[in-house]
């Protein structure tokens, strides 16, 4: 069946430094790649996603790459801020509906 | 708040209870989805809905689960004969329709429940 994997499931960077979180679906149909961020008690909310007509996407410090034929996206944070600490989710779409699978998250924790 | 809303926001049942949960998109959101999410997990899609048609419902739900979006807009989620196990966050999600491609689905605040 559909299946997304991420890992790790948790991660801890010092403060300043990068991250990355990656993650490999196995629906060679799906093209469109969502990650959500979660902070403690509150609900997921969307802060980058790509769409497999290109390979890669950046918004200030956070960007994300897709490799089709591997089948696996990644999300990097640069100069990471205590703010950035949560759990981060990735996401894929079956191909035939807009069924969205997600990973088990990563919680990223960034240190002082 | 022009948000996805869910209510309650917390439910304390005991085990066998029927509870039901609601969920009201963004207004000009045709899509509706159900997710659980227990902790340390991601959400796991349960159904979802365009307009008033239940679209899928995901194979690991029971048919103790049920979910309804009569008018197109509100949808309920009722779990009948609660068990130990459904304890977990309900979080509803909308999004505007696809249509060949994905639109960025907007959670609610998520509906606790805990069977004891």
């Amino acid at each position: 069946g559909e299946n997304v994997e991420q890992h790790p499931s948790t991660l801890s960077v010092q403060e300043g430094d990068s991250a990355v979180i990656k993650c490999t679906y196995s629906d060679s149909a799906s093209n469109y790649f969502p990650w959500y961020k979660q902070e403690l008690g509150k609900r997921p909310q969307l802060i980058i996603d790509i769409r497999s007509n290109v390979g890669e996407k950046k918004d200030q410090r956070i960007a994300v790459t897709l490799n089709k034929t591997a089948k696996h996206f990644s999300l990097h944070i640069t100069e990471t801020q205590p703010e950035d600490s949560a759990v981060y989710f990735c996401a894929a779409p079956t191909g035939r509906d807009d069924k969205i699978i997600f990973g088990k998250g990563t919680r990223l924790h960034i240190l002082p | 708040d022009t948000g996805v809303s869910q209510d309650p926001r917390h439910k304390i049942t005991k085990r066998g209870q029927n509870v039901t949960f609601r969920c009201d998109p963004i207004s000009e959101h045709n899509r509706l989805y159900w997710y659980r999410q227990t902790l340390g997990q991601g959400p796991e899609f349960l159904t979802y809905f365009q307009n008033e048609a239940q679209l899928e419902k995901s194979r690991l739900l029971s048919d103790r689960f049920s979910a309804e979006r009569p008018k197109g807009s509100f949808s309920t989620l009722e779990i009948q004969r609660t068990e130990q196990g459904d304890s977990a966050m309900y979080l509803c999600a909308s999004s505007l329709p696809g249509q060949g491609s994905y639109n960025e689905q907007f959670f609610g605040p998520g509906t606790r429940l805990t069977v004891l």
